[in-house]
C-alpha cells in the first residue's frame, strides 16, 4: 500500500498560473479533502469529496477547484494562482466508518510569486 | 458551527519533564475527538482519538488524552517527554453525524530541550 501519494512536492509558479495537483489513494476510501497549512492557522479545509462524483466546498474554497472522477483520485486546480495561495497543501482520505482516521499524503510545498 | 481552539502555539519542554498540550472545543452536536502529529516536514499522522467509552485513551508512545465533556476539552498529556517528541500537534473535531468535515485547531509547536 501507498497510501496516500501527492505530487509534486514542490512547485514555484508566477501570479496567474494555473496548475492542478495531484492526490491519490490506493486504500478504497470513499472520502477524501484538501487542506491548506498556513504558519498559525492549523489547517483549513478547502474541498471535500464523499464519494466519486460527489464534491463539496470546504473553508476556503476560492480560487480552487476539484472533481472526483474516480475513488482513488482528487486533484487539486488552482485555477489563476496569487500570492495568497502560497501554502503547504495536504490530501487526506478516511474510510467509511469508525475509527474515522485521516491518512495523510506528504504535502506540496506551493509558492506563487 | 463547530471550533477547536488550542491556545498555547509553541510549548518548550526540557526532557523528562511532563507535558500538558490544551485543547478546548466547541459544539452543539457531539463530535469525535483526535490529536495528530506533524513531525518535520512530513504529513499528519494519527496519535490517538476518542470516539466513545472511556474517555481516557493512549497512544502507543506515552501519549494519553481525556475527554472532558462538562469542560469541552480533550487536553493531550505525557508524564515524561524525549527529544523525539519534537513535532507540532494539532487537535482536531468531527461531529458525529453527517458530513466528514473535520475541524482542526491552530497547532501546538512542542520543542523538547535536552
Amino acid at each position: 500500500n501507498a497510501g496516500v501519494t501527492q505530487t509534486p512536492k514542490f512547485q514555484v509558479l508566477k501570479t496567474g498560473q494555473s496548475m492542478t495537483l495531484q492526490c491519490a489513494q490506493d486504500m478504497n476510501h470513499e472520502y477524501m479533502s484538501w487542506y491548506r497549512q498556513d504558519p498559525g492557522m492549523g489547517l483549513r479545509l478547502i474541498h471535500y469529496s464523499v464519494g466519486a462524483g460527489i464534491t463539496d466546498q470546504g473553508e476556503v474554497p476560492n480560487g480552487y477547484n476539484v472533481s472526483r472522477s474516480t475513488t482513488e483520485d482528487f486533484p487539486l486546480r488552482l485555477l489563476s494562482a496569487a500570492p495568497s495561495q502560497t501554502s503547504v497543501y495536504f490530501c487526506a482520505s478516511t474510510e467509511q466508518g469508525p475509527p474515522y482516521e485521516q491518512y495523510f499524503g506528504p504535502g506540496t510545498r506551493l509558492t506563487v510569486t | 458551527a463547530q471550533s477547536v481552539t488550542q491556545l498555547d502555539s509553541q510549548v518548550p519542554v526540557f526532557e523528562e519533564a511532563p507535558v500538558e498540550l490544551r485543547c478546548n472545543y466547541s459544539s452543539s452536536v457531539s463530535v469525535y475527538l483526535f490529536w495528530y502529529v506533524q513531525y518535520p516536514n512530513q504529513g499528519l499522522q494519527l496519535l490517538l482519538k476518542y470516539l466513545s467509552g472511556s474517555t481516557l485513551v493512549e497512544s502507543i508512545n506515552g501519549f494519553e488524552a481525556e475527554f472532558n465533556k462538562s469542560q469541552t476539552s480533550f487536553h493531550l498529556r505525557k508524564p515524561s517527554v524525549h527529544i523525539s517528541d519534537t513535532a507540532e500537534y494539532f487537535c482536531a473535531a468531527l461531529p458525529a453525524a453527517g458530513t466528514y468535515k473535520y475541524i482542526f485547531g491552530t497547532g501546538t509547536r512542542l520543542k523538547v530541550l535536552a
